[in-house]
């Protein structure tokens, strides 16, 4: 199974700033997949980030908002831009192997 | 569209109890579904995989069961631990718009306590 590794695992942001989530895995994979959970509700898939091209973005999700990196096959990043209350989540990172899904310990995100 | 649901949202029971947690969905062409664990505020632990074609899948005190046709799987732990205190989600794989995707419940909330 892949390790994943996700930073920062907690924040507290002022609204209208930005912030950008680290995931780093143990072992190439060609996608890495950006999911949001609000509090109380079930997983969110935001975006599937692929090396060398555009991530692809969900339904309710662009590229302004949340702009992903894939510079290579272990790393990603996504910015959470110009945070309000309704940002306030856990952003999880996730690869899969083939068929199963593992994640990152989760960013938890709070906009005052 | 797929919807999964789990019930009960949350269960308290004493600990050494065994116990069962559901997930339901509503559209059998899936290709597996995975249980998952979460403890508060934290990523995802995966504890069980049911390809579409098993019927159960066994990791421990717990042990998963699939029935695709009903549209039904249960999670159940043997012997309840206050370790074993999480949100439990299940989530179910299927093709969507070309791709592959994972559409998840919301979880039951487990309490056992000591």
């Amino acid at each position: 199974s892949a390790v994943i590794s996700q930073k920062p695992s907690r924040d507290i942001c002022q609204r209208g700033t930005s912030l950008t989530i680290q995931c780093q895995v143990d072992s190439q994979v060609t996608m890495m997949f950006w999911y949001r959970q609000q509090p109380g509700q079930s997983l969110t898939l935001i975006a599937t980030a692929n090396q060398g091209s555009e991530a692809t973005y969900e339904s309710g999700f662009v590229i302004d908002k949340f702009p992903i990196s894939r510079p290579n096959l272990t790393f990603s990043t996504l910015t959470v831009s110009n945070m309000s209350p309704e940002d306030s989540s856990i952003y999880l990172c996730s690869v899969e192997d083939p068929g199963e899904a593992f994640f990152g310990q989760g960013t938890r995100l709070t906009v005052v | 569209k797929q919807e999964v649901t789990q019930i009960p949202a949350a269960l308290s029971v004493p600990e050494g109890e065994n116990l069962v947690l559901n997930c339901s969905f509503t559209d059998s062409a899936i290709y597996n579904l995975q249980w998952f664990r979460q403890d508060p505020g934290k990523g995802l632990t995966s504890l069980l995989l049911i390809q579409s074609s098993q019927r159960e899948q066994t990791s421990g005190r717990l042990n998963a069961s699939l029935d695709k046709s009903s549209g039904r799987s249960t999670l159940y732990i043997a012997a309840s631990q206050p370790g074993d205190s999480a949100t439990y989600l299940c989530a179910v794989r299927l093709s969507q718009g070309g791709s592959e995707k994972l559409v998840f419940g919301k979880g039951t909330k487990l309490t056992v306590n000591p």
